[in-house]
């Protein structure tokens, strides 16, 4: 049961266009959602949060949306850079208790 | 230095052997937790504790088990690896939750496992 989904394993995009990365949850429970960046031979970091009262949050060039209603969470960067291709995992949790991750997006921003 | 260590990096061993990977953290975190990485499966959590005296099972413990010999490790242990553990395994840590929202994981830089 993936109660995270994200279905689009890679994205490719152009240097200076906007990247948009998608997940999908199911568990009505989650009210806290996390985007986390992965480079090669790394772990992961955190890049971006949301609790589940906004509805928008932006950090820089970092913004996440994310819509309730549809049960969606979305990821923008823009302007993307060469320096973001990584793995990117969308993760959700619900008050009190743990994190889970969704499957990861490899992005590919080409110069 | 890297605030959460994980030691191995990259081990190979064969099927039936007991293995120890070991995680050790300085950033004063009270939490900890285990996960496996699989390619197209994400992060699935494998143990994880609150504090020293406090273990939990995550999604997929069976054939692992964990010690938390003091607030700053967390030792996984495979006690008789099999090929299908192979996969890259991550520590990570957080500190509670500061109020509405949630904490933030910080992750280690993971150990490569292979088992034959």
């Amino acid at each position: 049961d993936q109660q995270v989904k994200q279905n689009s394993p890679s994205l490719s995009v152009q240097e200076g266009r906007i990247s948009i990365l998608n997940c999908d949850y199911t568990n009505s429970m989650f009210d806290y959602f996390l985007w986390y960046k992965k480079y090669p031979a790394e772990g992961p970091t955190f890049l971006i949060s949301i609790s589940s009262i906004k509805d928008k949050n932006e950090d820089g060039r970092f913004t996440v949306f994310l819509n309730k209603s549809a049960k969606h969470l979305s990821l923008h960067i823009v302007p993307s850079q060469p320096g973001d291709s990584a793995v990117y995992f969308c993760a959700a949790k619900p008050s009190g208790s743990r994190l889970t991750f969704g499957e990861g997006t490899q992005l590919t921003v080409n110069p | 230095d890297a605030d959460v260590t994980q030691t191995p990096r990259n081990r190979i061993t064969k099927t039936g052997k007991r293995i120890m990977l070991e995680c050790s953290q300085t950033k004063g975190h009270d939490r900890m937790y285990w996960y496996r990485q699989d390619p197209g499966l994400g992060l699935r959590l494998i143990y994880y504790s609150f504090d020293v005296k406090d273990i939990n099972k995550g999604e997929i413990s069976d054939g692992y088990s964990v010690s938390r010999q003091a607030q700053a490790k967390f030792s996984l242990s495979l006690e008789s690896a099999i090929p299908n553990q192979t996969a890259l395994y991550f520590c990570a840590t957080s500190d509670k939750s500061p109020g509405l929202g949630g904490e933030t994981q910080y992750f280690g830089p993971g150990t490569r496992l292979l088992v034959l």
